[in-house]
């Protein structure tokens, strides 16, 4: 399997569930990164993963919770979320985190919080 | 975070028609890219351009990096319904983490048989 995996493909969720949101990358990859897609608004980089260690959390509410067992898998887990956390979650994966490495994405996860 | 201005929003056009979108900052980048994203799927990269004045040509599409690096274009010539999907720009800055790509919101392309 190639690129990059993301499952569940939807998830509904209520306020007080657990749930985890799961990347997989099969390409080789050392960078792995969370994103939110919202309407209307840019994508927001939420974590950043170099070489399986977190470099980057930017400024995300501690309800979102990253994991990266190893350099091919990324998981984000979510507690007690809000209805503006309703979103497309993309997972995406670069060579490394330098600027001329282009992402692959995943087809992401529409997370929707009831 | 370094903020991107794509114009327009929105874009119908009919097929076989040309049509130019834009990407401005005030910020200066490393590099620039293009992604296009279909609905309900992840933004595929196009295009990756570093160097100030630098064109790149894919089939009908041309991406040009300002003499400043500061904006883009990315010219569609003879568009096709195969063109419909978001088109998204992307500038490296230096972050925490080495580099992260900062997004803009997009523009969302229509084309119509």
């Amino acid at each position: 399997e190639t690129g990059v995996t993301q499952t569940p493909r939807h998830l509904v969720m209520g306020m007080t569930n657990k749930k985890s949101l799961k990347c997989e990358q099969h390409l080789g990859h050392n960078a792995m990164y969370w994103y939110k897609q919202s309407a209307k608004k840019p994508l927001e980089l939420m974590f950043v993963y170099n070489f399986k260690e977190q470099t980057e959390n930017n400024s995300v509410p501690s309800r979102f919770s990253p994991e990266c067992p190893n350099s091919s898998h990324l998981f984000l887990h979510l507690h007690t979320l809000q209805p503006e956390d309703s979103a497309l979650y993309l997972c995406a994966s670069s060579q490394e985190a330098r600027p001329n490495y282009g992402y692959t994405f995943g087809s992401g996860t529409r997370l929707t919080v009831v | 975070t370094q903020l991107l201005e794509q114009s327009p929003q929105f874009l119908s056009i009919q097929e076989g028609e040309n049509l130019t979108v834009y990407c401005n900052s005030s910020s200066v980048f490393s590099s620039l890219q293009w992604y296009r994203q279909e609905p309900g799927e992840g933004p595929v990269l196009l295009v990756t351009v570093v160097t100030g004045g630098e064109v790149k040509k894919l089939k009908r599409l041309t991406f040009q990096f300002g003499d400043a690096r500061k904006d883009s274009s990315l010219h569609i010539t003879a568009a096709q319904p195969g063109d419909t999907g978001l088109y998204l720009c992307a500038g490296a800055s230096p972050s925490n983490s080495g580099y992260a790509l900062n997004f803009g919101k997009g523009t969302s392309l229509l084309v119509t048989p």
